[in-house]
């Protein structure tokens, strides 16, 4: 059974500090990653993809991911309260299919 | 780019009636749609791939009666909910791969999703 799994938090940062999501895997034979944010009653909106490891960068986001360990993780610097959502880390299968953890909750206070 | 759009954004019906919910690639081509669907405060749900012009995979534990896909074209797929009752009431979210003439992509970009009330 492939998993893909997430603390489902609350986390709770203050603003302007980083937010450190972290996602881990089963299927060590994942190529993909993904991380979707997703606003209360609102439907998944891609913020980042990542293949290779280290750190990819854009903007606010960083994500990182360690095809050894078999984690990904997602860094937001200088939070917003607007960053206040549910991200989901996601995992491509051999099949191109999208394996979903269950999201954490992240909570930005001002 | 990459935008897909869903309709009815929102939908109350009767028990024992039939709802359809469209969605389409507005600017891709996407030969495989998913259909997810979403209880309050829980994960997503994969209920079903659909692929152009062929018949959906269904999870397991979808009952494919119920829940009939019809992926007619390279936009459009749609998810007819039948005899819905008020155990069906969700919110249903549909994805798309954008193909970029290949199959061996993952990228899906969601719709904005179809709330669905069943009375």
């Amino acid at each position: 059974q492939k998993e893909v799994e997430q603390n489902s938090g609350p986390l709770s940062v203050p603003e302007g500090a980083i937010a450190s999501l972290n996602c881990t895997y089963s299927d060590r034979g994942s190529q993909s990653f993904f991380w979707y944010r997703q606003y209360s009653g609102k439907s998944p909106e891609l913020i980042m993809s990542i293949y290779s490891n280290g750190d990819k960068e854009d903007g606010r986001f960083t994500a990182q991911l360690n095809k050894a360990s078999q984690y990904v993780s997602l860094l937001i610097r200088d939070s917003q309260p607007s960053d206040s959502a549910t991200y989901l880390c996601a995992v491509g299968d051999s099949n191109y299919q999208l394996i979903w953890g269950a999201g954490t909750k992240l909570i930005i206070k001002p | 780019g990459a935008v897909v759009s869903q309709h009815p954004s929102r939908v109350i019906c009767k028990s024992g009636t039939s709802v359809k919910i469209e969605c389409r690639s507005l600017d891709f081509q996407a030969t495989t749609m998913f259909w997810y669907r979403q209880f309050p405060k829980q994960s997503l749900m994969l209920m079903a791939t659909s692929n152009e012009g062929s018949k959906a995979t269904y999870e397991q534990g979808v009952e494919k009666d119920k829940f009939l896909i019809n992926h007619a074209s390279l936009t459009l797929s749609t998810l007819t909910v039948t005899s819905a009752h008020p155990e069906d009431s969700s919110f249903y979210i549909c994805s798309a791969r954008d193909d970029k003439g290949q199959l061996n992509t993952y990228e899906q970009f969601f719709g904005p999703g179809t709330r669905l009330t069943v009375l």
